[in-house]
């Protein structure tokens, strides 16, 4: 069964540094987003990408974060100059449309951890 | 403003008997309810979800769920609990007019052999 993939599965990075996240998504979909959850705390949406364009943000996705689809394959989310509380689980789902009746698939997560 | 409401941390269930986690909403219009599991180490796996029709809904491991739409509740059931079973369970609502999940805080499933 196709699945999501993510790297790394953790990430530690110093205050104040550049990190990407990498995500590969299922192969046919079309919609691509990231979530992400600080511990102990509830998956909060990101953003969502379509057509090399980035349909929907939420108000965390702020100038600090971008995303791009630099190739056929990978999704990727960068962070400029991380934050202490940008740490949390990052996570990426792609969907076969961008319909709010279709399935988003999640991939298992990247630990950001900024020291 | 949306929101998703898991009034339950932890729910401890003995193997075998029944198992509920309960969810309740507060979304605009007419959402799609999701229900994800997530293992230790692993992603969130995709477990069922209503979109219309039948308010019982079957979905993946043996679990369903009912939408009540006047208590604006989807709650996760399964007739026979496994220990394997033992996981977060986040419900999720997706407004009729977007894209993005709300997800509710999540609720750990412990059960007991």
């Amino acid at each position: 069964e196709p699945e999501v993939t993510q790297t790394p599965s953790h990430q530690v990075t110093q205050m104040g540094q550049e990190v990407i996240l990498r995500c590969v998504p299922i192969s046919n979909h079309l919609y691509f987003y990231w979530y992400r959850q600080i511990l102990g705390q509830k998956v909060e949406f990101l953003v969502s990408f379509y057509n090399n364009e980035i349909s929907e943000k939420s108000e965390i996705f702020d100038d600090q974060f971008s995303v791009e689809r630099p190739d056929g394959s990978n999704f990727t989310l960068k962070i400029r100059s991380t934050k202490l509380e940008d740490s949390a689980m990052y996570f990426c789902a792609s969907s076969e449309t961008g319909a709010g009746t279709d399935t988003q698939y999640f991939g298992p997560g990247t630990r950001l951890t900024v020291l | 403003a949306q929101s998703v409401a898991q009034p339950e941390d932890q729910v401890n269930v003995a193997e075998g008997n029944p198992l509920t986690v309960k969810c309740t909403y507060s979304v605009s219009g007419n959402p799609y309810l999701f229900w994800y599991v997530q293992y230790p180490n692993r992603g969130l796996q995709f477990l069922l979800k209503y979109i219309t029709g039948d308010n019982l809904v079957k979905g993946s491991y043996g679990f369903e769920a009912e939408f009540n739409k006047s208590q604006t509740s989807f709650h996760l059931k399964k007739p026979s609990a496994l220990v394997s079973d033992s996981a977060l369970y986040f419900c999720a609502v997706r407004p009729d007019y977007g894209q993005n999940f709300v997800f509710g805080p999540g609720t750990r499933l412990s059960v007991l052999p």
